[in-house]
Formats: C-alpha cells, structure tokens, sequence
C-alpha cells in the first residue's frame, strides 16, 4: 500500500467546516483513498472512500485532486464529537485485494467550542 | 455496516497472568482477522493476521509463543497473552473483512498489566 502524509493536528471551531489534507504522492492507479477516524479509546470507524471522484456520505465528502496525489476529507459543519485522529489510507479495494490495513500517524482534530 | 464485537473491554491483571481476548464478528463471515496493539499517543501497529483453520502470521517482531492466535470458527478469533508483563499493557484492537473486503474494527480491549 502506498505512504501517506498527513499533518500531525489541526484545530477547527465549532460549526465550522474541518479541512483534513492527506498527501498521497505515489497511489498506483488501482489504489482507493480511505479515511477512518478513531475517537479516543475506541476502534477505527470507517468515513468514506473514493478512486479518482469526489465522493459524499452522510459523514462527509472527499475531494481527490485530479491526478490522485492528495485528497481532503471534509467535515461540513464539524461539532465536538468529531475530536478524533484521521487516518488517510491508500489501498487496493475488492475481494481479491490483500485485506489488511496500514496506518500512519493520522491527523489529530480537535474541535473546540 | 457489519458490526466487529470484542471482550473484554477491559482487562487488568497481575504479572505473569494469562489474559484471553475475543474477536467476533456479529453478522458476517470471516476467514480472515487482523489484530492490531496501539500504545498511547501512536497509532495502530498490525500485529498478526489469524486465519480460520490455518496457523496465524505474524508482524516482525512479534513473539507468537507469547501471543496465541486462534481463528476457531468463522466468526471467532481469540488472542492470547501469555504471561503478560506490564510492557504488554496496550490497546488491542481487531478486524474482520466482509465479503467485499471492507475492513470493520472493534471496539478494543484496554489491556492493564500490573
């Protein structure tokens, strides 16, 4: 699985929207860009993921730049209980795929009021 | 999603002791589990991939006579740390792919050596 670079914390007020970058330099065409975070104490939860489109759920959206070497994760209207380390990971999806997951450092957000 | 459960939540043992810990996975098969430690303040580090009705592979660095992988069904995997000491003392976390090979994690168990 490709590295990826993420900044190490970032701060984001209350109701605001939180910006996470993850710089993924040298993702192979067959590598998704997933996002995970994990609250304090508990087990990574899954965000969302994308290939080369921008991709919106219900807990945020991902923008993958054009040639698919960074990608934002963006919480629009981020509250208190999105203080959590962001995980940007890059892999190859599908059954056939190797399954387990490589984590780097994360981002550290935290939401203040 | 598919839901990962994990037990204990919670451990605290004396030195030396043996602690068990589970892994199911609630509404989905897996062949294939992952267990992960994570010390405070780093992230997680992959420490053994258990596989059902085969022996379990392990990270570089991680001692399997000390820590005992069994995949005993589908929906089972246990780890097992064998006379534990408090550098033991970490979070351990699991994983089970489903059939599309999402990854689904479980809660942790917070793991205290004394």
């Amino acid at each position: 699985d490709a590295k990826t670079t993420q900044p190490t914390s970032m701060d984001c007020a209350e109701g605001r929207a939180a910006n996470l970058p993850c710089n993924h330099s040298t993702i192979s065409g067959n590598e998704y860009v997933y996002w995970y975070r994990q609250i304090h104490s508990q087990g990574p939860q899954y965000i969302i993921h994308g290939l080369k489109n921008n991709e919106t759920n219900e807990m945020a959206s991902l923008i993958i730049t054009e040639d698919r070497k960074s990608s934002t994760l963006i919480l629009p209207h981020a509250t208190l209980r999105d203080t959590a380390v962001y995980y940007c990971i890059v892999r190859v999806a599908g059954a056939n795929a190797g399954n387990m997951l490589t984590f780097g450092g994360g981002t550290r957000l935290m939401v203040k009021p | 999603g598919a839901v990962v459960s994990q037990h204990p939540s919670r451990v605290i043992c004396k030195s030396g002791t043996s602690v068990k810990i589970e892994c199911r996975s609630l509404d989905f098969q897996a062949t294939t589990m992952f267990w992960y430690r994570q010390f405070p303040k780093q992230s997680l580090m992959l420490m053994a991939t258990s596989n059902e009705g085969s022996k379990a592979t392990y990270e570089q660095g991680v001692e399997k006579d000390k820590f005992l992988i069994n995949h005993a069904s589908l929906t089972l995997s246990t780890l097992t740390v064998t006379s534990a000491h408090p550098e033991d003392s970490s979070f351990y976390i699991c994983s089970a792919p489903d059939s599309l090979n999402e990854q689904f994690f479980g809660p942790g168990t917070r793991l205290t050596v004394l």
